[in-house]
């Protein structure tokens, strides 16, 4: 089993649709989450990152962080046809030290004008 | 100002050669990472240095991989003998002193014959 799992997709969606993106994890030592967007042959761009549970709100996107669960989550609102893309969520038990991050296998989005 | 910056974009090669892929990380940050990324999957870490030391290659998948950054900016990660299933893009990223977020380059797609 992958410390980290994540659902592949792909996730087709209309414009302007709410889109919810899910990890969840076995290991109760990661502290740091993180989800980065990827676009096709592009490197990983950091979207949100936050520290233990709670929610974390930027723009149209929302980050939940659920320990208790192992569980997050990432909301896009109004989603727009750019927002088409790789997200991998990504945790580190961490950020000092080696601050080495595990990554999901990373869903695929598509956003349908 | 310039993000992480990885050279060659793409390395085509045959099985059993010797390859170099050079990374050129964000100005001013003292933490470099390593992340190897196989088609559909989410990146996995290879290598970490802090200044000019790995302080931790646990990810490394055998001794044919092998990485340097002896000035604590450029970082080179050497391939001996490549198999077919080294294959993938190697990604690198950087962070500003290894507790903040982790900015990744494009990543060079190495492909072996």
């Amino acid at each position: 089993q992958k410390e980290v799992e994540q659902d592949p997709g792909p996730l087709s969606v209309p414009e302007g649709a709410i889109v919810s993106l899910n990890c969840t994890y076995s290991n109760s030592a990661f502290q740091y989450f993180m989800w980065y967007r990827q676009y096709s042959r592009k490197g990983p761009e950091l979207l949100m990152y936050t520290y233990s549970s709670g929610n974390k709100e930027d723009g149209r996107f929302t980050a939940q962080v659920d320990k208790s669960s192992k569980y997050i989550s990432l909301f896009i609102r109004d989603s727009q046809p750019s927002d088409s893309a790789t997200y991998l969520c990504a945790m580190s038990p961490r950020s000092g030290n080696t601050g080495k991050l595990i990554f999901g296998q990373g869903t695929t989005l598509q956003v349908k004008p | 100002g310039a993000g992480v910056s990885q050279t060659p974009s793409n390395k085509v090669t045959e099985k059993g050669k010797y390859v170099e892929l050079r990374c050129d990380p964000i100005s001013g940050h003292t933490a470099l990472y390593w992340y190897r990324q196989s088609l559909g999957q989410g990146p996995e870490f290879l290598i970490y240095f802090q200044g000019t030391g790995a302080a931790d290659d646990s990810g490394l998948p055998n001794d044919r991989f092998f990485a340097v950054r002896p000035e604590g900016s450029v970082s080179t990660l050497k391939i001996q003998r490549t198999e077919r299933g080294d294959s993938a893009v190697y990604l690198c990223a950087s962070s500003l002193n290894g507790y903040n977020e982790q900015f990744f380059g494009p990543g060079t797609r190495l492909t072996v014959l």
